[in-house]
Parts: C-alpha cells; sequence; structure tokens
C-alpha cells in the first residue's frame, strides 16, 4: 500500500528554527509537495521537489531524497504566524497526490 | 482574482437527504479534484476530472458522484448522505502540468445527522 508519515505534532520557539520530516513509501514517485494549512482554512502551496537536494524559498526549504524516500521542511527565523499544520504529498505513478496526515506545529513565544 | 469558489461554506444534513457540492474555478486549469479531510487523517481523494468531459474515481469514491460538463465547473453530489460523509470538503485545481500545485478552495463544512 501507499503511506506517507509525518509527526503529529511538533512544538517550536518563537525565532528559532524547526526541521518537519516526511517519509514516503507510494507505487512510484513524480515529485513532492509540501502545503500549510492554518486551522479552519484550505492547504495552500509552499514548495515543490522532484529532484534529491534542497529547495530554498525565502525562510523555508525543502530538502528530497528520493533513494531513502524522505524529504523534509525546513522553517527559519520562526514567527508566530508559522503555527499551522503542514501537509506533505507524494504524486505517485498514476498523478494523483497522497497525502501525509499533516504536521501540526505550534509556536511559542 | 476569485480562483477556486465553494459554496456553501458549511451545511448541515439530514442523513438520507441529496446534497450537491459546488466548485467554480476561473484559472482555466484542466484538472479538478474532490477532496474530504477528516481528522487525524491526511486529505483523501473522492472524485477528479482530468479535463472537462471526463471523470475518474479516486480512493474514496463511494456515495458520490461529479460530472465535468465545462472547464469552470466540478459539482459533487451526495445522493443519499450517510452519517459517515460528515467531513471538510476541498476542491482543488491545476493545470495538468506534473510540477504544477493544486490550488485549494475554502472548502465545505457538511455535517450529516
Amino acid at each position: 500500500g501507499q503511506n506517507i508519515d509525518q509527526p503529529t505534532e511538533m512544538t517550536a520557539t518563537e525565532g528559532a528554527i524547526v526541521q518537519i520530516n516526511c517519509t514516503y513509501q507510494t507505487s512510484g514517485f513524480n515529485g513532492l509537495f509540501w502545503y500549510q494549512q492554518h486551522a479552519g482554512e484550505a492547504p495552500t502551496f509552499l514548495s515543490y521537489n522532484v529532484l534529491d537536494g534542497l529547495e530554498e524559498k525565502g525562510r523555508f526549504s525543502s530538502f528530497l531524497s528520493r533513494s531513502k524516500g524522505y524529504s523534509y521542511l525546513l522553517l527559519k527565523e520562526l514567527q508566530m504566524k508559522d503555527s499551522a499544520s503542514y501537509l506533505c504529498a507524494v504524486r505517485d505513478s498514476n498523478y494523483q497526490l497522497i497525502w501525509g496526515a499533516g504536521t501540526k506545529l505550534i509556536i511559542k513565544p | 482574482t476569485a480562483g477556486i469558489t465553494q459554496a456553501p461554506t458549511s451545511q448541515i444534513l439530514a442523513a438520507g437527504r441529496s446534497m450537491t457540492l459546488r466548485c467554480t474555478q476561473d484559472m482555466r486549469h484542466n484538472a479538478m479534484y474532490w477532496y474530504r479531510q477528516d481528522l487525524g487523517l491526511g486529505l483523501r481523494l473522492i472524485h477528479y476530472s482530468n479535463t472537462a468531459g471526463t471523470t475518474g474515481k479516486g480512493e474514496v469514491p463511494d456515495g458520490y458522484s461529479v460530472s465535468r460538463a465545462n472547464t469552470d465547473d466540478f459539482p459533487l453530489t451526495l445522493a443519499s448522505a450517510v452519517p459517515s460523509q460528515t467531513s471538510v470538503y476541498f476542491c482543488a485545481s491545476s493545470d495538468g502540468d506534473s510540477n504544477q500545485p493544486q490550488h485549494f478552495g475554502d472548502g465545505t463544512r457538511l455535517s450529516i445527522l
């Protein structure tokens, strides 16, 4: 079966750095997406990785290792508004997205 | 820009009744999707459409139907609602290229009593 694993919840301090991990086992791989979802709102796109390595976009970076079935999202200089759920999704061989359950990130002052 | 519009925002429905959730996009995206999101679970694909006139079944299609008469609209119908269909429903669209992200509507919160 297909599976995406993420930690359920993480806590970090304002101004710090946090890394949210995602491991996947899917039938095929055609890219990995990270989304942010604030409570009661729609998911919004953060990053896309299809090749191994690090993609940097401002305070957010995303890393992919296809051989290990592993990705992480790195958030720097955390702000209170970063409190949200972070969703990892893999596009499989049918080009459909398989979603993790999300990681709820709590930022403390 | 509107992006994707879903209606209604929320609804309480008696079991056994039918309901159509509406979804309209103005981005001329080819592909559209319906997901349900339940606590502790990832988004689960109900139905999708790669282009106008075609539809396909996702992971959890039972009890739901869709149509795609044109590019912009992708309604989701529950023919006879059951309490297990209580969920938050998200419509999404993408322009079909594999590296393009899906864009989501604001969701419909549906409670079946």
